[in-house]
């Protein structure tokens, strides 16, 4: 089965503070996402990635870089963090564009964070 | 603005009975949507997912509808067990080549022994 990991599941962090959030996927999968989640929002996407080194941005990119050095690992980087970005946000990753199963997308089990 | 709507965010079943969730579109382009299933503490998982060629899919318990006319489908889980209990996701792509999905709020579908 592939494997989106998440490492961290919980953290608290200070307004001002730099945040970063790691994923990492088994299976050699092309495509990584960052969404978060919010109550009566559902999921909305932060960034994508469909190589290494290259990113786009989602329907919500302000406040948030990303970056991916390695196929496998894909970083969500909060500069400064505020208390609107209090959310969980979760790691997704898919085949790729033409694969059979594309855009089924493999999510992590999520990383709740909290800015006080 | 929200292209993927599910305007029910609750529903109760009781359990042998047939759940049926809601989901509404705006954008005439999506061409794939597909349902994904969220326990708590853990990530959305897939579930099912139908093509815009295409009317009716189904999965063992789980079959979706699809109205393009009406930018509407629905998701049927029958019959519905407790372990049903979680939040359901639709989603939506835009075109093939495209990866992103838009997903809506969420419908928490409770089932009652």
């Amino acid at each position: 089965d592939v494997k989106v990991t998440q490492s961290s599941r919980y953290l608290v962090k200070r307004t001002g503070e730099k945040v970063f959030l790691e994923c990492v996927q088994d299976m050699d999968h092309e495509n990584m996402f960052w969404y978060r989640q919010d109550p009566g929002l559902g999921l909305r996407l932060i960034y994508f990635s469909y190589d290494v080194k290259m990113k786009e941005k989602g329907d919500i990119p302000e406040g948030y870089s990303v970056s991916r050095e390695k196929k496998e690992r894909f970083s969500l980087i909060l500069e400064s963090a505020s208390t609107n970005q209090t959310s969980m946000y979760l790691c997704a990753s898919s085949l790729g564009q033409g694969a059979p199963g594309a855009n089924v997308l493999t999510f992590g089990a999520g990383s709740r964070l909290t800015v006080l | 603005d929200q292209q993927v709507k599910q305007n029910s965010p609750s529903l109760s079943v009781q359990e042998g009975r047939i759940s049926i969730l809601n989901c509404d579109y705006t954008n005439s382009m999506f061409d794939y949507f597909l349902w994904y299933k969220k326990y708590p503490a853990e990530g959305p998982t897939f579930l099912i997912s139908i093509s815009s060629i295409k009317d009716k899919n189904e999965d063992g318990r789980f079959t979706v509808f699809l109205n393009k006319s009406a930018k509407h489908l629905s998701l049927h889980i029958v019959p519905s067990q407790p372990g049903d209990s979680a939040v359901y996701f639709c989603a939506a792509r835009v075109d093939f080549g495209n990866e992103k999905l838009t997903f809506g709020t969420g419908t928490r579908l409770t089932i009652i022994p």
